[in-house]
């Protein structure tokens, strides 16, 4: 089945320390975006890929750092300049062109800073 | 990113009522609509969208939408006790989401 596969599903961080999370997709889908949620808020676009080898800066782009080497792959990393990086990250891919449909999410990287 | 903005919960309504959900958004040339339902600590699922003004209804869920007034709703009849989960209402505009903060259903059985 196709999909988006996150991992690891829970990361703990130790401040100082930059980590990296997993975002495949094996639905052939041009663009790809990381989302952060907080408890109560919306989510809040981090960065964006809509070919490979291109990203643009969200809206909290700030202390996170984005490569997209592969068309299924788009690793998030979070750096140490990032100072609360306590969330939900979510990972989503769609088609640009394809204005009728909306993302698809994979299951999510609960990070906690330790 | 543009502000939507979603009714603010929680929403609590009987087994078996009509949930009615509200969201506006503040970007005029957002053509496309998307409603999303995620349960507590699960990522977002897509339920329903709309393109075009008026309602599109499939299953128990009817999505309206009204360009002119920047407004799109989902409305959830016979709710069942599965429906109880925080919706999110997500315009599209330049192939990205904007979403709103989401209006939390409880269903009381």
């Amino acid at each position: 089945d196709g999909g988006i596969t996150q991992s690891p599903k829970y990361l703990f961080r130790k401040e100082g320390q930059n980590v990296t999370l997993s975002c495949e997709q094996n639905l052939n889908h041009d663009a790809m975006y990381w989302y952060r949620q907080d408890p109560g808020q919306g989510l809040r676009l981090i960065y964006y890929s809509q070919i490979v080898n291109d990203f643009q800066k969200g809206d909290i782009a700030e202390g996170y750092s984005v490569s997209r080497e592969k068309k299924e792959s788009f690793p998030l990393t979070v750096t140490s300049a990032q100072k609360n990086p306590t969330a939900f990250y979510l990972c989503a891919s769609n088609q640009p062109g394809g204005a009728n449909y909306g993302y698809t999410f994979g299951s999510g990287t609960r990070l906690t800073v330790v | 990113q543009k502000e939507v903005e979603q009714n603010s919960g929680p929403l609590s309504v009987p087994e078996g009522a009509i949930a009615s959900l509200n969201c506006t958004y503040s970007d005029r040339v957002s053509q496309s609509f998307f409603w999303y339902r995620q349960y507590s600590g699960k990522s977002p699922e897509l339920i329903m969208s709309i393109y075009s003004n008026g309602d599109k209804e499939d299953g128990r869920f009817t999505a309206q939408l009204n360009k002119a007034s920047q407004y799109v709703s989902l409305l959830i009849r016979d709710s069942q006790p599965s429906d109880s989960a925080t919706y999110l209402c997500a315009p599209l505009n330049d192939y990205k989401l904007s979403f709103g903060a989401g209006t939390t259903v409880t269903v009381r059985a």
